[in-house]
């Protein structure tokens, strides 16, 4: 058990519609990260946070959006879904956040099936 | 932007045997390279990283070697074990303010009695 955790484990919604995954990360961990997983396309990093502000940002779709709230956990938003956007998506968190300096500890993921 | 490749995408092994995954990147500012172990269903997990000031590091049956003037770098794995049976990720990190991990594309290992 890396100490991050994610909610739901997993979910399944229709085209078009919207769904929210939560990460809380590891206690003491400032920096939250975002990534997906599909067969096809392998660990995608989408979005990272460092104490509430956006920090980098990688392969997000303008339909997905993020944010990390005060007590430091993490919301991921995916909009007006596609059969496409059916992945693993991971959570990921570090102390700083910084590069090559921490280590990132995943969360168990969020199974997202779009029918 | 970074890239990193890995080969092969599947290996196959005998009990016992040794593994080797072999990986390139391509920005020369990459200075952290983890790799992860995945098993079927659960998280990436951290097996060993090294830094682009070390050649070298192992950590038992596990080592990871770096050649900075070819950017290539690779897992090894000795005495393999049925539960070293899992994909393995390697990546590489930019240097900089930000942790943005690039993902080579992952090998499978599949190691047999």
């Amino acid at each position: 058990d890396s100490g991050v955790t994610q909610t739901p484990k997993h979910l399944i919604t229709a085209t078009g519609q919207r769904v929210t995954l939560r990460c809380s990360p590891r206690s003491g961990d400032l920096s939250v990260y975002w990534y997906q997983q599909s067969l096809d396309q392998g660990l995608q990093f989408l979005i990272q946070y460092y104490n509430g502000e956006e920090r980098a940002k990688g392969n997000i779709l303008e339909r997905f959006s993020a944010q990390q709230f005060p007590d430091l956990h993490s919301e991921l938003n995916l909009s007006s879904l596609e059969l496409g956007d059916s992945a693993l998506y991971f959570c990921a968190s570090s102390v700083w956040g910084l590069a090559g300096t921490d280590t990132q500890y995943f969360g168990p993921g969020t199974r997202l099936t779009v029918l | 932007g970074e890239n990193v490749e890995q080969h092969p995408s599947t290996l196959s092994v005998q009990e016992g045997d040794s593994a080797v995954i072999k990986c390139t990147y391509s920005d020369s500012a990459s200075n952290y390279f983890p790799w992860y172990k995945q098993e079927l269903g659960k998280r990436p997990q951290l097996i060993i990283d090294i830094r682009s000031n070390v050649g070298e590091k192992k950590d038992q049956r596990i080592a990871v070697t770096l050649n900075k003037t070819a950017k290539h770098f690779s897992l090894h794995i000795t005495e393999t074990q049925p539960e070293d049976s899992a994909v393995y990720f390697c990546a590489a990190i930019i240097t900089g303010t930000a942790s943005k991990l690039t993902f080579g594309t992952g090998t499978r290992l599949q190691v047999t009695l």
